[in-house]
């Protein structure tokens, strides 16, 4: 079946530098991608969207990349700090706003 | 800003009991999904609705069912509770069409004995 998949499970990160997060999709008549952050004990927390017809968004220090020729789409956290510590999910959209989302990515922030 | 919330942070029930999990939100949306999450397998989707009193199955239905008599309510029921539904519950709100996030509540750890 269609799946979303992440390459790294955990990512090891110095405080300051720029983390780069990736993902595989399988589907390719979505046509919405989403980022979520999920802190310890809580519930994932909307960072960005892309839309298929783009190639680039960006936000608050965060980047999302959507390359649709290989079906991978990538978040850029520049300048990283320990409150950026978290599993990351990326997920695509499918009918009635269904998200399918990856196993996650760890990102553990180191002084 | 979206409100989703949960009944319980953390519940602990025994095995064959019948569970209610609650899910309100504040931000009249019309559809609104239940997840599990566990170690390694990330969100999987248990069942979802687009509206008030319609539901339709999502990926892994079997052992719970749902019900949604008002907008801003979803319930998901384990009709008898089993340990391998020992896990993280989910819920999330969306608004009807285009392409709109969905917010989550904190969610709620089940624990089956």
């Amino acid at each position: 079946g269609e799946s979303v998949g992440l390459h790294l499970p955990t990512l090891s990160v110095q405080e300051g530098d720029n983390s780069i997060i990736n993902c595989a999709y399988s589907n390719s008549a979505s046509d919405y991608f989403i980022w979520y952050k999920q802190e310890s004990g809580k519930g994932p927390q909307f960072i960005i969207d892309i839309r298929s017809n783009m190639d680039k968004r960006q936000g608050q220090r965060v980047t999302v990349l959507l390359n649709k020729t290989v079906k991978h789409l990538s978040l850029q956290i520049a300048a990283t700090q320990p409150g950026d510590s978290a599993v990351y999910f990326c997920a695509e959209t499918g009918a009635w706003g269904k998200l399918q989302f990856g196993a996650g990515t760890q990102v553990v922030v180191t002084p | 800003d979206v409100k989703v919330t949960q009944s319980s942070r953390y519940l602990v029930k025994r095995t064959g009991e019948k569970v209610f999990l609650e899910c309100v939100q504040d931000m009249d949306h019309e559809n609104m999904f239940w997840y599990r999450q566990d170690p390694g397998l990330g969100l999987r989707l248990i069942y979802f609705s687009y509206d008030v009193k319609m539901k339709e199955k999502g990926d892994i239905p079997e052992g719970y069912s749902v019900s949604r008599e008002k907008k801003e309510r979803f319930s998901l029921i384990l009709e008898s509770a089993s340990t391998n539904q020992t896990s993280m519950y989910l819920c999330a709100s969306r608004r009807q069409g285009g392409a709109d996030t969905q917010y989550f509540g904190p969610g709620t750890r089940l624990t089956v004995l």
